[in-house]
């Protein structure tokens, strides 16, 4: 079935360090959502990618979308305590409805102050 | 705004006995969606709906059942509790993208 794999599981950094994180499908998707969890929380969308080759900006944060659409990159330039918490890329469901996701296991990042 | 609401937060059963997980959104979304997080992993989706009175299965459905019968709830059933259920589960709603969390419950079977 369809996967969708992140690297790495965990990252510690030092607080105004990068960070980033990857996720790779099996399969093309049509678009990639990010999600961030901070611990003990819920995931909260933080955005969704559609193009091929498109990168979108968040003040710290850029997000890319690979030109083949089966790769995913998020990127934190110098992180801060408030970036702790794991982040998730989704990918549509390729047999299912375009609703459904499938989640990466996730990117744990701790800041260490 | 309420969003998403799930209860309970916090539960711990028995082995075999039963419980029903609540989720109710008031966004007048479509669709609503179910999801089990176990620990150090990604969102693992036991079941979806797309309206009232229609459910699907997702990737986990064994030990679960669902309904619909209004737009605003989605209701997780677990008939007969078993140890590999431990998890958070999380309810989340959309109208298309992107899809809205729960707080989620925690539950563990002992």
């Amino acid at each position: 079935g369809q996967q969708v794999m992140q690297i790495p599981q965990y990252q510690h950094v030092q607080e105004g360090e990068d960070f980033t994180t990857y996720c790779n499908s099996s399969t093309t998707l049509s678009n990639i959502q990010w999600y961030k969890q901070r611990p003990g929380g819920h995931p909260v969308f933080l955005i969704q990618l559609v193009k091929s080759g498109e990168v979108k900006k968040q003040k710290r944060l850029t997000f890319q979308f690979g030109e083949a659409k089966k790769n995913s990159s998020l990127h934190i330039t110098a992180t801060q305590t408030t970036d702790v918490g794991t982040y998730f890329c989704a990918g549509p469901i390729s047999s299912g409805s375009a609703r459904q996701l499938t989640f990466g296991s996730g990117t744990q990042l701790t800041v260490l102050p | 705004n309420a969003g998403v609401t799930q209860t309970p937060k916090f539960r711990i059963l028995k082995i075999g006995q039963s419980m029903t997980l609540q989720c109710t959104q008031d966004m007048n979304h479509n669709y609503m969606y179910w999801y089990r997080q176990d620990p150090g992993m990604g969102l693992k989706l036991i079941y979806y709906s797309v309206g009232a009175g229609i459910t699907d299965k997702g990737e986990v459905p064994n030990g679960y059942n669902v309904s619909r019968s209004t737009t605003e709830d989605f209701p997780l059933r677990l008939e007969l509790a078993a140890p590999s259920q431990t998890s958070v589960y999380f309810c989340a709603s959309s109208i298309d993208q992107p899809q809205h969390f729960g707080d989620g419950t925690r539950l563990s079977i002992l």
